[in-house]
């Protein structure tokens, strides 16, 4: 299947500071994909959707200057959470489709997640 | 968001029992669904996809699906203790966007 692949895998940062998450589709390309946040035993909570040369689109209650998405190619968006404050400790994930494949059935691709500590 | 029900659990089957999941949408819009299983820490895995009424069958696994109900739900046959974790219920919606149910956690006991 293919593949997609986040990075880091965990980060811890001091407060106000700020941190990249990158996400890569390796083997496809994604004009569109997507950043979750999971909280300790919650599901994923859809962000943002990010486009391939465009804003993305944020979730209603997500704030887009803090968390700003970039998607400068088709196979790379980057999530930057900036002033980070302990409560934006999570597990961000991201998720690209293979969209080519045809639509119905393309599953939804997840890179490994990135475990953020805020301190 | 687009609501998307699940029964968070914990549900318990003994070893070699059937499992069942169960989900619900409210968006009529939705095109197709997916389950995916989810061990602590990582990321999700698809289990199976579907997207016509009905029964769609893959191993042990067999996904249902009742658009008129909004409702999907996942059997999973002799349950083993490594299908022990969080299973996910995602909604395709317009633009490719996924949304996802809380999750039911699975507990397989030996």
């Amino acid at each position: 299947g293919a593949v997609v692949s986040q990075h880091p895998s965990r980060v811890i940062c001091k407060s106000g500071t700020s941190v990249k998450i990158e996400c890569r589709s390796l083997d496809f390309q994604a004009t569109t994909m997507f950043w979750y946040r999971q909280f300790p035993k919650k599901s994923l909570m859809l962000m943002a959707t990010s486009n391939e040369g465009s804003k993305a689109t944020y979730e209603q209650g997500v704030e887009k200057d803090k968390f700003l998405i970039n998607h400068a190619s088709l196979t790379l968006s980057t999530l930057t959470v900036t002033s980070a404050h302990p409560e934006d400790s999570s597990f961000y994930i991201c998720s690209a489709s293979d969209v080519v494949r045809g639509y119905m059935n393309t599953e939804a691709f997840f890179g490994q997640g990135t475990r953020l500590t805020v301190v | 968001q687009k609501e998307v029900e699940q029964n968070s659990g914990p549900l318990s089957v003994p070893e070699g029992a059937i499992a069942s999941l169960n989900c619900t949408y409210s968006d009529r819009g939705s095109q197709s669904f997916f389950w995916y299983r989810q061990y602590s820490g990582k990321s999700p895995e698809l289990i199976m996809f579907i997207y016509s009424n009905g029964d769609k069958e893959d191993g042990r696994f067999t996904a249902q699906l009742n658009k008129a109900s909004q409702y999907v739900s996942l059997l999973i046959r002799d349950s083993q203790p490594s299908d022990s974790a969080t299973y996910l219920c995602a909604v395709k919606v317009d633009g490719n966007q996924f949304y996802f149910g809380t999750g039911t956690s699975l507990t397989v006991i030996p």
